[in-house]
Parts: structure tokens; C-alpha cells; sequence
């Protein structure tokens, strides 16, 4: 049971071009989502997903698509990266709706130069 | 404005001694809330939660108490290990979000325990 898994763990984009940040969970959870850590800003919610074909925006959206096709994955694309979108990119899952508790994987470390 | 609040960035204690991790909330709605650990380059890892119906609940070393008047909860760990040294995130969720249910962060108090 691998739990969360997110790749790459590091990347480095220049500003303009777009990228894939995956995210897999193998514990059947309905609820995964998408956050990003920035220094004195805590954990932004981007986009979740309640269950495959179902998705919505967070607080932090901007530049930022998701899908679901599947319980298993949830990929983040940017579109075209940007220097403000450097930061530590986290995706959970959790069992929906009824627990709140949620299993982060381990993070990507993105840097737009 | 942040509904969730930990104004300590920073604290450090004793190995053996008590850790006691506050958090301030604004939104009386919030009914239910979680802590979280996180060690550097690690996603966060659940640690314990309080529903607003009690006030207190324990788990091994770590308690967590909630003040409803007050807005406040704290996280107390007894005794401290030097292995408790992270990142301690309170987050909090509101109960007029539906099933959709998200949970709002504070921004993490960073915990030392010294041996």
C-alpha cells in the first residue's frame, strides 16, 4: 500500500512553458486535492475532486487545471508557469465525506525561473 | 485573513518536558479540528483531531483541548521526544461547507525539542 505518491519530487521550469504534477493513491479514497505551500502562507487549497469526472476550484485556482478520469489519479497541469507559481505542491486524499482526515503525499518542489 | 491562527512560528522545549502548540480561530462555524505533523521534505501526516462536541481528546502522548468560548485549541505533547521536532499545522473545518469540506490551515508552528 504506497498511499499517496507524487512525481517528479523536483522540477524546474522557465516561465512560458507547462508541465504535468502527478498524483496516485491506492487506497480507493473519492476525495483527492491539490495544495501548495508557500513561506507564511500555509497550505492553499488549488483544486479538489470529490470523485472521477468530478472536480472544482480552491482558493488558489489561477493557472492552474485539473481532471479526474479516474479514482487512482489526479494530475495537476500548469499551463504556462510563472515565477509566482514556485512553491511546494502537495496532493491528498481522503475518504469522502466521511472522515476529514487527509494523507498527503510527499510533495513536488517546483521552481519557475 | 487568516481564520486560523498560530501565533507562536517557533517553540522549544526540553526533551522530557511538556510542548504546548497553540491555535486561534475567527469562524465559529469551524466544528471540527485536525493537527498535523510535517518533517521537512515530507507531505504533512495526520496526528490528532476534536470534534466541537468535546473538549478534549487524547492519543498516547498528545492531547488536544479545545476551548469553544474561547476560540482555542491546544496541543499538548507529553513528554517530549526529540522525534517530535516538525512542523505542527492546525486546521479547522466549518460546518456550513456541505460534504465538500474543506479544511483551513494555519500557517504552522515550528517545534524544537532538545535533548
Amino acid at each position: 500500500n504506497a498511499g499517496v505518491t507524487q512525481t517528479p519530487k523536483f522540477q524546474v521550469l522557465k516561465t512560458g512553458q507547462s508541465m504535468t504534477l502527478q498524483c496516485a493513491q491506492d487506497m480507493n479514497h473519492e476525495y483527492m486535492s491539490w495544495y501548495r505551500q508557500d513561506p507564511g502562507m500555509g497550505l492553499r487549497l488549488i483544486h479538489y475532486s470529490v470523485g472521477a469526472g468530478i472536480t472544482d476550484q480552491g482558493e488558489v485556482p489561477n493557472g492552474y487545471n485539473v481532471s479526474r478520469s479516474t479514482t487512482e489519479d489526479f494530475p495537476l497541469r500548469l499551463l504556462s508557469a510563472a515565477p509566482s507559481q514556485t512553491s511546494v505542491y502537495f496532493c491528498a486524499s481522503r475518504i469522502f465525506p466521511d472522515s476529514f482526515e487527509q494523507y498527503f503525499g510527499p510533495g513536488t518542489r517546483l521552481t519557475v525561473t | 485573513d487568516q481564520q486560523v491562527k498560530q501565533n507562536s512560528p517557533s517553540l522549544s522545549v526540553q526533551e522530557g518536558r511538556i510542548s504546548i502548540l497553540n491555535c486561534d480561530y475567527t469562524n465559529s462555524m469551524f466544528d471540527y479540528f485536525l493537527w498535523y505533523k510535517k518533517y521537512p521534505a515530507e507531505g504533512p501526516t495526520f496526528l490528532i483531531s476534536i470534534s466541537s462536541i468535546k473538549d478534549k481528546n487524547e492519543d498516547g502522548r498528545f492531547t488536544v483541548f479545545l476551548n469553544k468560548s474561547a476560540k482555542h485549541l491546544s496541543l499538548h505533547i507529553v513528554p517530549s521526544q526529540p522525534g517530535d521536532s516538525a512542523v505542527y499545522f492546525c486546521a479547522a473545518s466549518p460546518s456550513d461547507a456541505g460534504n465538500n469540506r474543506k479544511l483551513i490551515w494555519g500557517l504552522g508552528t515550528s517545534l524544537a525539542v532538545n535533548p
